[in-house]
């Protein structure tokens, strides 16, 4: 029962932008959208969430649109090192203290 | 580094037999989640703990089984096994509602 939909790769130049798309159309009033990256064979790492608003933190910036039903994740200048897997994740609020369910993700490779 | 340790690194056994893999978490996290990840089957949940008690399984096989002590570590122990049990397992803590922090994982190779 998959919830989200991400395309299973995508390229970029070092120095770029790269813009994650998730679609998420059967989303929920309460389901947050989280985003968690994980960096070959290392543990998955917490990236950004948001609920209606966008959100930006010091690794990436989330734009969730007014319908709620798709998000991007933005990375502003990606280097070698965003090379990596990002698990777009819908989840209810009432859900946060439960585990985290990961589809396949997107595959980001960035290249100089 | 996210602060929750985990031992061994890497380990190699053969069919059927027993293994235990160690998972410290983050001072004062009281949730404790393991995962499985092969090649074919992505990042798949296996149990969660809380704070000793069990309280969520995810897709756990009836040969492994898991505790969470009262110093919050946590053991995953996989029996009888089998070479498709040969995959990365990563364990995460957390306190309350917050974000998950995973550990390095093991890799484990079953010959």
């Amino acid at each position: 029962d998959a919830k989200t939909t991400q395309p299973t790769s995508m390229d970029c130049a070092e120095g770029r932008a790269a813009n994650l798309p998730c679609n998420h159309s059967t989303i929920s009033g309460n389901e947050y959208v989280y985003w968690y990256r994980q960096i070959h064979s290392q543990g998955p790492q917490y990236i950004i969430h948001g609920l209606k608003n966008n959100e930006t933190n010091e690794m990436a910036s989330l734009i969730i649109t007014e319908d709620r039903k798709s998000s991007t994740l933005i990375l502003p200048h990606a280097t070698l090192r965003d090379t990596a897997v990002y698990y777009c994740i819908v989840r209810a609020a009432n859900q946060a203290g439960t585990a985290l369910i990961f589809g396949k993700g997107t595959t980001l490779s960035v290249s100089s | 580094d996210s602060g929750v340790t985990q031992t061994p690194k890497h380990l190699i056994t053969a069919t059927g037999q027993r293994v235990t893999l160690r998972c410290s978490p983050r001072s004062g996290d009281l949730s404790v989640y393991w995962y499985q990840q092969s090649l074919d089957q992505g990042l798949q949940f296996l149990i969660q703990y809380y704070n000793g008690e069990e309280r969520a399984k995810g897709n756990i096989l009836e040969r492994f089984s898991a505790q969470q002590f009262p110093d919050l570590h946590s053991e995953l122990n996989l029996s009888s096994l089998e070479l498709g049990d040969s995959a990365l397992y990563f364990c995460a803590s957390n306190r309350d509602r917050e974000k998950l922090f995973f550990g390095s994982g093991t890799q484990l190779s079953v010959l």
